[in-house]
């Protein structure tokens, strides 16, 4: 166990629709990071958040946005899915002293 | 050309053998990770280096700066190491990953 929680394990949707996917990071840690492993692309880095203020954007669609809240979760929406978007989503989060990234179990979604 | 290129891309491999998945990178990075992908999914930071050598248990990991080069090294392996094994690397002032392509490791009894 990595200390990272993600929720939901699994989402599955239709296209057009919106989905929140949550992370909360390793106690400690102010670092949250959201990538997403699709088959045809592999694992790509979304966005990083840091103590609440956004930090480094990758590659993320304009139809995805994120925050971070002050007790330091993290949501990750995605908006207008389409059935590109089914992927694994991680978040990681990142130890403050010796940057080592721990994994959450990712959330599956699928878009229909 | 990607950042980051592992090799080789599959790997099969009988129970005991010596193992070595090798990984170039193309920028100047402050480290290098090996992560471990189970077929469940789910993702384990098995090493995080920057310079020299790191073993744990059966596992040592390399890197040297100067070729921009790292290796994974799998001794007496066994098939519960039958797993992805991804190299990524992070950069200075930010520790974002960029991973490579991952290396699809299946460990024959």
């Amino acid at each position: 166990d990595s200390g990272v929680t993600q929720t939901p394990k699994h989402l599955i949707t239709a296209t057009g629709q919106r989905v929140t996917l949550r992370c909360s990071p390793r106690s400690g840690d102010l670092s949250v990071y959201w990538y997403q492993q699709s088959l045809d692309q592999g694992l790509q880095f979304l966005i990083q958040y840091y103590n609440g203020e956004e930090r480094a954007k990758g590659n993320i669609l304009e139809r995805f946005s994120a925050q971070q809240f002050p007790d330091l979760h993290s949501e990750l929406n995605l908006s207008s899915l389409e059935l590109g978007d089914s992927a694994l989503y991680f978040c990681a989060s990142s130890d403050r002293t010796s940057g080592k990234a721990f994994f959450g179990p990712g959330t599956r979604l699928t878009v229909l | 050309k990607n950042e980051v290129e592992q090799s080789p891309q599959n790997l099969t491999a009988q129970e005991g053998e010596f193992i070595t998945i090798n990984c170039s990178y193309s920028v100047g990075i402050s480290a290098l990770h090996w992560l471990q992908q189970h077929p469940g999914g789910g993702i384990v930071s098995l090493f995080m280096l920057s310079s020299g050598k790191k073993k744990h248990g059966r596992l040592i990991a390399t890197i040297n700066i100067q070729e921009k080069h790292s290796s994974l090294h799998i001794t007496a392996s066994h098939p519960r190491d039958s797993a992805v094994y991804i190299c990524a690397v992070s950069n200075f002032g930010n520790e974002k990953l960029t991973f490579g392509t991952g290396t699809r490791l299946t460990i024959i009894p």
